[in-house]
């Protein structure tokens, strides 16, 4: 299995919701990360797991916390959000962080609309 | 400061071999070099990566500069499956982290 499974595939939230998205992988991996993609864009990095631990969160606004259960799941909890906050969430997965030589495992993303 | 450039489009011919060009002129020794692509609503997918030789695997090739300040992903044989945005990536060993450039938009003409 070396999928990572994303839900809901798409999202549509008003400013005052509270909603979350969740990425689940199987292969064993001890990293996991979060980027968003906004439209003909390159993803751009959000936070890092590793081992369960956050270890890079890149300034991202308290709206968005992110949450890692156990290491084969991670969330990403979403509140007051701003319609500027619209854009495909990806999650990731790798063996290890801090290893130049690993693949990330990309999954097809949580398209979410802010209104 | 931009880590990587790219073109953004490229065009080609199927079953003709494409070479997607990458300058990364700020690359440190311990940088490795990554290539993904991302086929319409789909997720990145890994095609290939490097430190300092050329590499080869069964979906592309790439080709290092000597100096590391730019690379090459080259497909030898383009199909209508390849079209895709391609993205060339820096892994910042000192900060661990995966660092996306803008990337190039490949087209295949039948």
């Amino acid at each position: 299995d070396t999928e990572v499974t994303q839900t809901p595939k798409h999202l549509v939230m008003g400013m005052t919701n509270k909603k979350s998205l969740k990425c689940e992988q199987h292969m064993g991996h001890r990293a996991m990360y979060w980027y968003k993609q906004k439209a003909k864009k390159p993803p751009e990095l959000m936070f890092v797991y590793s081992y369960e631990k956050l270890s890079i969160n890149e300034s991202v606004p308290s709206r968005f916390s992110p949450e890692c259960p156990n290491s084969s799941l991670l969330n990403l909890h979403l509140h007051a959000l701003q319609p500027e906050d619209s854009a495909l969430y990806l999650c990731a997965s790798s063996q290890a962080v801090a290893s130049g030589t690993g693949e990330l495992f990309f999954g097809e993303g949580s398209r979410l609309t802010v209104l | 400061d931009a880590k990587t450039t790219q073109p953004n489009s490229m065009e080609s011919n199927e079953e003709e071999p494409v070479h997607l060009p990458c300058n990364h002129s700020t690359i440190s020794g311990t940088d490795y070099i990554h290539w993904y692509r991302q086929l319409p609503s789909q997720g990145p997918e890994y095609v290939i990566h490097g430190l300092t030789s050329n590499v080869n695997n069964r979906m592309a090739s790439l080709a290092i500069a000597e100096d590391r300040k730019s690379s090459t992903l080259i497909l030898h044989r383009a199909t209508l499956r390849d079209a895709a945005v391609y993205y060339c990536i820096l892994y910042l060993y000192n900060f661990n982290k995966f660092y996306f450039g803008s990337g190039t938009k490949l087209n295949v003409k039948p």
